[in-house]
């Protein structure tokens, strides 16, 4: 069954450093999504991705954040300088484009990010 | 506006006991999609279940069923005689297309504590 990866699946850097996190999507889902997870909390929307460029982002997805598809296989979250408020999980999601395929995200194992 | 609402921030069971989670959404769509989500202490999203607005047919799977009520707003999850492997926070999830991103939109879980 496809899947959606991420790597790596965990992180550790130093505030202010900028971060990369990959995702492979699957093959034929046209949409795309980041998610975090602060630890102990719930899963917070930050940014959905739809024909190279952003369709709607939350407030926790300001100027510090940005995304890119730089390929067509991977879907990237890029934190400019991180904060300590930045350690969470980081999800990725895909989905298809019609039908029921609408409201159905496919989830990636997360990567696990650590600012020191 | 979306949002939904897990009340159990906590229940802890004794193995074999029968325990129910709650979820109350609230949306302003008439085509929606609810979810629930199993995050075992590594991490992962786990999907469990996804059932539509127009479907509320109680729904079994093994140990686990699922009462969706549009009446009250609730799509509750039930586990029968509970293991101490059902151990893991569960969240129920919400999407809509309202926004146009169907994006998810998650309550705040409900850990679960399954005691030998």
């Amino acid at each position: 069954e496809p899947e959606v990866t991420q790597t790596p699946s965990h992180q550790v850097t130093q505030m202010g450093q900028e971060v990369i996190l990959r995702c492979v999507p699957i093959s034929n889902h046209l949409y795309f999504y980041w998610y975090r997870q602060i630890l102990g909390q719930k899963v917070e929307f930050l940014v959905s991705f739809y024909n190279n460029e952003i369709s709607e982002k939350s407030e926790i997805f300001d100027d510090q954040f940005s995304v890119e598809r730089p390929d067509g296989s991977n879907f990237t979250l890029k934190i400019r300088s991180t904060k300590l408020e930045d350690s969470a999980m980081y999800f990725c999601a895909s989905r298809g484009v019609t039908g029921e395929k609408l409201y159905e995200q496919y989830f990636g194992p997360g990567t696990r990010l650590t600012v020191t | 506006a979306q949002k939904v609402t897990q009340a159990q921030t906590e229940i802890s069971v004794v193995e074999k006991e029968d325990v129910t989670l709650d979820c109350v959404y609230e949306t302003r769509d008439t085509t929606y999609y609810l979810f629930w989500y199993k995050q075992p202490p590594s991490g992962e999203l786990v999907f469990l279940i996804r059932r539509n607005s127009f479907d509320e047919q109680n729904e079994i799977s093994g140990r686990y069923s699922w009462n969706f009520q549009k009446s009250t707003s609730s799509f509750n999850f039930t586990i029968t005689a509970s293991q101490v492997v059902d151990s893991a926070v569960y969240f129920c999830a919400l999407s809509e297309g309202y926004s146009g991103t169907y994006k998810y939109i998650f309550g705040t879980g409900t850990r679960l504590k399954v005691l030998a």
